[in-house]
């Protein structure tokens, strides 16, 4: 079956640091991936997505690329912000009999100090 | 537009005991989704339904669990002689499509005792 793998955590970094946030996946075709966010007291969120090969996607200036020849889709920002603190989850919906449902990595804890 | 809705927001019930939360999904989204989030863990898909059709369900779900969606608008997960292990944050979401990703509820906290 599907399945994602996210880089373990709890990731500590200053603000203004260098983020990434390692993502790989495991399906069968051409799955839809994506990267939710859930902050401090709130709900899960979209962040970004990407639906085919290659394919960047984009919002609040995060980034992430889908690569189908490593399988990947990590996430990145140049810049973090003290506001970028919250529990990152990557997932992917998948195709065919698979298509009914999203799977979700276990999520990646993001503390920025000022 | 006022989002995906869960209610109650907290549920704290003894063993052994039912319980319902319901959904109410965005109206345009034909497809409804409710999952599992224990402490630590991603969430974990329970079922799915396209408009009033359940069209998928966890094979980790006992016959303890149960879904509808009745008209294809709100939805409602009954979860029958509630055992400790039940206790989770329960979450719903809606979609247009499979490629357009989740807009989640606040989800509804179970706490079993």
């Amino acid at each position: 079956g599907n399945s994602v793998t996210q880089m373990e955590g709890p990731v500590t970094l200053s603000e203004e640091a260098f983020l990434t946030i390692n993502c790989t996946y495991t399906a069968t075709g051409y799955p839809s991936l994506f990267w939710y966010v859930q902050y401090p007291g709130e709900g899960l969120q979209l962040l970004l997505k990407a639906t085919k090969a290659d394919d960047k996607g984009s919002n609040k200036g995060f980034e992430a690329t889908y690569r189908k020849e490593t399988t990947s889709f990590h996430l990145e920002k140049g810049s973090v912000q003290v506001s970028d603190s919250a529990v990152y989850f990557c997932a992917l919906a998948g195709e065919g009999t698979n298509a009914g449902k999203s799977t979700f990595g276990d999520g990646t804890t993001l503390t920025v100090k000022p | 537009d006022t989002g995906v809705s869960q209610d109650p927001r907290h549920k704290i019930t003894k063993r052994g005991q039912n319980v319902t939360f319901r959904c109410d999904p965005i109206s345009e989204h034909n497809r409804l989704y409710w999952y599992r989030q224990t402490l630590g863990q991603g969430p974990e898909f329970l079922t799915y339904f396209q408009n009033e059709a359940q069209l998928e369900k966890s094979r980790l779900l006992s016959d303890r669990f149960s879904a509808e969606r009745p008209k294809g608008s709100f939805s409602t997960l009954e979860i029958q002689r509630t055992e400790q292990g039940d206790s989770a944050m329960y979450l719903c979401a809606s979609s247009p499509s499979r490629d357009q990703g989740y807009t989640f509820g606040s989800g509804t906290r179970l706490t079993v005792v």
